[in-house]
């Protein structure tokens, strides 16, 4: 079957830009999140969808950061104005519990972006 | 608040030799959720193995054993016999018992692994 895919897998955008991340989860997946990671560290987590309820926000960094899942199936991350530090690999993860804190998590393969 | 140690930043080994990787935690939550994740070069991370903080049995599956401890708050993963499929990037993760609100996640550094023929 199919896994989690994300796409682009590469972006570049200019410094002030609006760039939108998309991912589509393993179908029936109910928990979705979202990761940034950065170039040698490990993935920091950005927010937690349970279908298309946003339960946990509080790892975006700022308020140029907004994500949706408004039919609780594919969910965009749109960093809005983006900065040089906004530059990471960003991660979507889905998982077929309900329960966030347990689950295993199938990962898709990441977008890039990179802020110039 | 939530930490993962992982200590080792890199282990290189050759073929055959077992290496163990090292995971410290840090929770003032009774009830928690440890894991171990696989990134390969092709950059999907996989998942490996969960244990909720009521189990400390030691788990082993094929080539991986993990070993549970809680009184020194480690949750450390052994591969036996190393295959140089096995070199990847392995992150070891943490997450709190939160009902289904929310659920912080918590990911050490890694610890690359290369294993040489």
């Amino acid at each position: 079957g199919a896994g989690v895919s994300q796409s682009p897998r590469y972006k570049v955008a200019k410094r002030g830009q609006d760039v939108a991340l998309r991912c589509d989860p393993i179908s029936g997946h109910v928990s979705l999140f979202w990761y940034q990671q950065a170039l040698g560290q490990g993935p920091e987590f950005l927010t937690y969808f349970q279908n298309e309820a946003q339960l946990d926000k509080s790892g975006l960094p700022s308020d140029r950061f907004f994500a949706e899942r408004p039919e609780g199936s594919v969910s965009t991350l749109k960093i809005q104005r983006t900065q040089q530090e906004d530059s990471a690999v960003y991660l979507c993860a889905s998982s077929w519990r309900t329960s966030g804190s347990m689950a295993e998590q199938f990962f898709g393969p990441g977008t890039r972006l990179t802020v110039l | 608040a939530q930490k993962v140690t992982q200590a080792q930043t890199e282990i290189s080994v050759v073929e055959k030799e077992d290496v163990t990787l090292d995971c410290v935690y840090e929770t003032r939550d009774t009830t928690y959720y440890l894991f171990w994740y696989k990134q390969p070069p092709s950059g999907e991370l996989v998942f490996l193995i969960r244990r909720n903080s009521f189990d400390e049995q030691n788990e082993i599956s094929g080539r991986y054993s993990w070993n549970f401890q809680k009184s020194t708050s480690s949750f450390n993963f052994t591969i036996t016999a190393s295959q140089v499929e096995d070199s990847a990037v392995y992150f070891c993760a943490l997450s709190e018992a939160r009902g289904n609100y929310g659920q912080n996640f918590v990911f050490g550094p890694g610890t690359r692994l290369s294993v040489l023929p």
